[in-house]
């Protein structure tokens, strides 16, 4: 059972576009949402991340958006760059399991 | 060391064989995560470790897959028997405390089974 779902898979921007990412959880037992971005043969990185108690933050360009009643979540890129060009994946903690659960994955393309 | 390190970073293995894969987490980072990443897909959990103990092993597809972490500090995923469907990125990941939510990826070990 896929308690992440992600989309869309594949995303193309120019450079200086908006990137927007979304996901969807199952699980109302998730307390803890990070994004992760990883660049080809190499391991992901914590990007940003929000706990449900709030609606958005914001770290440079990247904003989180998150709708609790909705069980949604998204990821902004402002002012996309082809530095951005990666695959991000969206995921959740259960407090009590500890492991992260992740989305499928979105590979981002910013064009130059 | 300055991050999560993981040996080899490419295994090829022939069908059959017993494969050990090495994780040196972060120096003093009570949890360590093994996680698998089939190619285009999300890493899934395999397994946990709070400092030795072995507290959550509900993600390993099979017994051919062990995983251990003696001293609390660096740990081996084995795999014996390796099947295809085993090839896959083998991540490892540690955190702080026990209740730290911020993990820390390696580079992985890419696995190749013939």
């Amino acid at each position: 059972q896929q308690q992440v779902k992600q989309s869309p898979q594949s995303l193309i921007v120019q450079k200086g576009g908006i990137s927007i990412i979304n996901c969807a959880y199952e699980n109302t037992a998730f307390d803890y949402f990070p994004w992760y971005q990883q660049f080809p043969g190499k391991g992901p990185a914590l990007l940003i991340a929000i706990r449900p108690d709030v609606s958005e933050k914001k770290e440079g360009r990247f904003t989180i958006s998150f709708n609790k009643s909705a069980k949604q979540f998204s990821l902004h890129i402002m002012d996309s760059q082809p530095g951005d060009s990666a695959t991000y994946f969206c995921a959740a903690i259960d407090g009590s399991a500890r492991q992260l659960t992740f989305g499928s994955g979105t590979q981002l393309t910013v064009l130059p | 060391g300055a991050g999560v390190s993981q040996s080899p970073r490419y295994k090829v293995a022939k069908r059959g064989q017993d494969v050990a894969l090495r994780c040196d987490p972060i120096s003093g980072h009570v949890s360590l995560f093994w996680y698998q990443q089939a190619l285009g897909q999300g890493p899934e959990f395999l397994t946990y470790f709070q400092n030795e103990a072995q507290l959550d092993k509900s993600g390993l597809p099979s017994d051919r897959f062990f995983a251990e972490r003696p001293e609390g500090s660096v740990s081996t995923l084995k795999i014996q028997r390796t099947q295809q469907e085993d090839s896959a990125v083998y991540l490892c990941a540690s955190s702080l405390l026990e209740s730290t939510d911020t993990q820390y990826f390696g580079p992985g070990t890419r696995l190749t089974v013939l």
